[in-house]
Formats: C-alpha cells, sequence, structure tokens
C-alpha cells in the first residue's frame, strides 16, 4: 500500500511566521502535489513537483513555495503566514494514476 | 472558470437505495476521469476511475458512467449504506501525468 505522511496532523501558528509543512511518500514517485481544500472550493492545487528539485506553480501558489530535495519528501513553505491561509492542505503522490493522499494537515494562523 | 463541476454540494439519500452524484466538465481534452471519496480529517481516497474511450465501468457496488458527448458523468453507489456518508470529489485529467483537476464536491449523507 502507499504511504503518504504528512508531518502533522493540526498546526497552530502566529501571523508572519515562516511555517513548513512536511509531507514523505515511501513508494518511489516521481510526482508529488500539494493542494488545499477550503469549504465550498474544493481542492485547489498550490505546487506540483515532476521530479527531485524541480517545481511547478499550480492554480494558487501565491505566499507559498516550495522544496523537493530528495524524491520522496516535498515540502510546502508558507513565506509569512496570514491568516487567509488557515485551511486543510493535503499532500499527494503518484507514479502513474490514481493520486494517493495523505491524511492532510489542519492549518491555523491566528 | 471551473473546468470540473459537481453542481449539487449535497445529497441525502435512504440506506438501500441508489445514490447518483453527478459531474459536469468544460475541457473535450480530459482523457480520464477519477471519484475520491473523503471522510472528515482523512485524505481523499480514490475510488474508481474511467478513461475517456469507455462509458462504463464497474467495481462492486460503485459504477461510472461518462457522457462524452454531453461531457458528463456520474457516479452510481448501489445499495447506499451509512459507511458510504462522505464527501466526493470529481477530478479529471488531460494526457499524461499532469495534476488532475478537481471538482467542489458533493456531501452524501446516507440515512439509516
Amino acid at each position: 500500500d502507499v504511504k503518504v505522511t504528512q508531518s502533522s496532523r493540526y498546526l497552530v501558528k502566529r501571523t508572519g511566521e515562516k511555517v513548513f509543512l512536511e509531507c514523505v511518500q515511501d513508494m518511489d514517485h516521481e510526482n508529488m502535489f500539494w493542494y488545499r481544500q477550503d469549504p465550498g472550493l474544493g481542492l485547489r492545487l498550490i505546487y506540483f513537483s515532476y521530479d527531485v528539485k524541480m517545481k511547478e506553480k499550480g492554480d494558487i501558489p501565491e505566499g507559498y513555495s516550495v522544496s523537493r530535495e530528495k524524491k520522496e519528501r516535498f515540502s510546502l513553505i508558507l513565506e509569512s503566514a496570514s491568516t487567509n491561509q488557515t485551511s486543510m492542505y493535503l499532500c499527494a503522490s503518484m507514479s502513474n494514476q490514481p493520486q494517493h493522499f495523505g491524511d492532510g494537515t489542519r492549518l491555523s494562523i491566528l | 472558470d471551473q473546468q470540473v463541476k459537481q453542481n449539487s454540494p449535497s445529497l441525502s439519500v435512504q440506506e438501500g437505495r441508489i445514490s447518483i452524484l453527478n459531474c459536469d466538465y468544460t475541457n473535450s481534452m480530459f482523457d480520464y476521469f477519477l471519484w475520491y471519496k473523503k471522510y472528515p480529517a482523512e485524505g481523499p481516497t480514490f475510488l474508481i476511475s474511467i478513461s475517456s474511450i469507455k462509458d462504463k465501468n464497474e467495481d462492486g457496488r460503485f459504477t461510472v458512467f461518462l457522457n462524452k458527448s454531453a461531457k458528463h458523468l456520474s457516479l452510481h453507489i448501489v445499495p447506499s449504506q451509512p459507511g458510504d456518508s462522505a464527501v466526493y470529489f470529481c477530478a479529471a485529467r488531460y494526457s499524461g501525468n499532469t495534476p488532475l483537476v478537481f471538482g467542489k464536491g458533493t456531501r452524501l449523507s446516507v440515512i439509516a
């Protein structure tokens, strides 16, 4: 079974802090993705990566960056957290379809 | 503009009856469609998929139908069970390993 692990289930941070969300997959997948899920808006793609050190912007990259130094790990970085980044963040990975998701990080920015 | 639309935010069905969840798309370049199920505080889990060269795919209680001319797909769950209560997301992709485009989801409640 594919395992996608997100380091924190719940996280509370303050406005202006730099926030790191970590995601690790154990299936040697090339492709990894970061989404956020908000009520009434579904899943929106923030960034994705097809390989180590490669990154592509998704639909809503503003205020975020990513890092992929190793194939199994894809980090999402909030450079200066703001209250409108309070959300559920979901990481996914795949080789071929379907994407496999982690359990999510519920992030609150106060 | 939304490329994948789930126009019903919620749906309630009696246990044992059929649940039909609908999804419309606008881009005829999509070649692969998927349904995901999501419980609260968990990540989405893959349920069933269909290629654009097919019009039906079945897996146990779950069947997905694709009508390419209408750009419409639907997920049928028969019989519905209380454990099916969740948010269901429709997703589509262009050819290759491009990212999925998701709909906004439909919350299904199966009432015992």
